[in-house]
């Protein structure tokens, strides 16, 4: 099956700096890829995701970039604020296919300092 | 708005008690699950439903148990709680394979 490696589990950065993550798939075969972000006592929630027929993809000051190849994707945050702190998932499924849900990674803490 | 409730909301318990968390949506999904989420081991799979007569074992299913009493609604069992059970517990629905999934705002249960 498929297996989802997230780092760091934590990060800290300054506001106003780039923040970035990143998470490596084992199965090549994955062409779907959310991330998550889970704000402190909230629910997760979805903030972008990534179909493998690109390589970027933006919205607004978030972007997640894909490598097929050397099977990563990550999440990169620009001008970070401190609303920007949570927990943040990525996550892997291949779709249409035999696996039948999403397999996350163990989640990156992300405190952005002010 | 349509959404995905889950009750209770906050459940302290004793061991060896039977315990049930409920999960109803509103988003008219056809896919339901159950995480499980402890501090540094992410979102864990328990169970799984594509409809009313399809349920499915996730990761860590011992344990536990669910019903999926329509398509609405989605239950949660733990038949004899133990401590190492204490954890926030989140019912998520998609609508396919690929479509994001919906979580509702989780379960914090703590079993003594």
């Amino acid at each position: 099956g498929e297996n989802v490696e997230q780092h760091p589990s934590t990060l800290s950065v300054q506001e106003g700096d780039s923040a970035v993550i990143k998470c490596t798939y084992s199965d090549s075969a994955s062409n779907y890829f959310p991330w998550y972000k889970q704000e402190l006592g909230k629910r997760p929630q979805l903030i972008i995701d990534i179909r493998s027929n690109v390589g970027e993809k933006k919205d607004q000051r978030i972007a997640v970039t894909l490598n097929k190849t050397a099977k990563h994707f990550s999440l990169h945050i620009t001008e970070t604020q401190p609303e920007d702190s949570a927990v943040y998932f990525c996550a892997a499924i291949k779709v249409p296919g035999s696996a039948r849900q999403l397999t996350f990674g163990s989640g990156t803490q992300l405190t952005v300092l002010p | 708005d349509a959404d995905v409730t889950q009750t209770p909301r906050n459940r302290i318990t004793k061991t060896g008690k039977r315990i049930m968390l409920e999960c109803s949506q509103t988003k008219g999904h056809d896919r339901m699950y159950w995480y499980r989420q402890d501090p540094g081991l992410g979102l864990r799979l328990i169970y799984y439903s594509f409809d009313v007569k399809d349920i499915n074992k996730g990761e860590i299913s011992d344990g536990y148990s669910v019903s999926r009493q329509a398509q609405a609604k989605f239950s949660l069992s733990l038949e004899s709680a133990i401590p190492n059970q204490t954890a926030l517990y989140f019912c998520a629905t998609s609508g396919t394979t690929g479509q994001p999934q919906h979580f509702g705002d989780g379960t914090r249960l703590s079993i003594l």
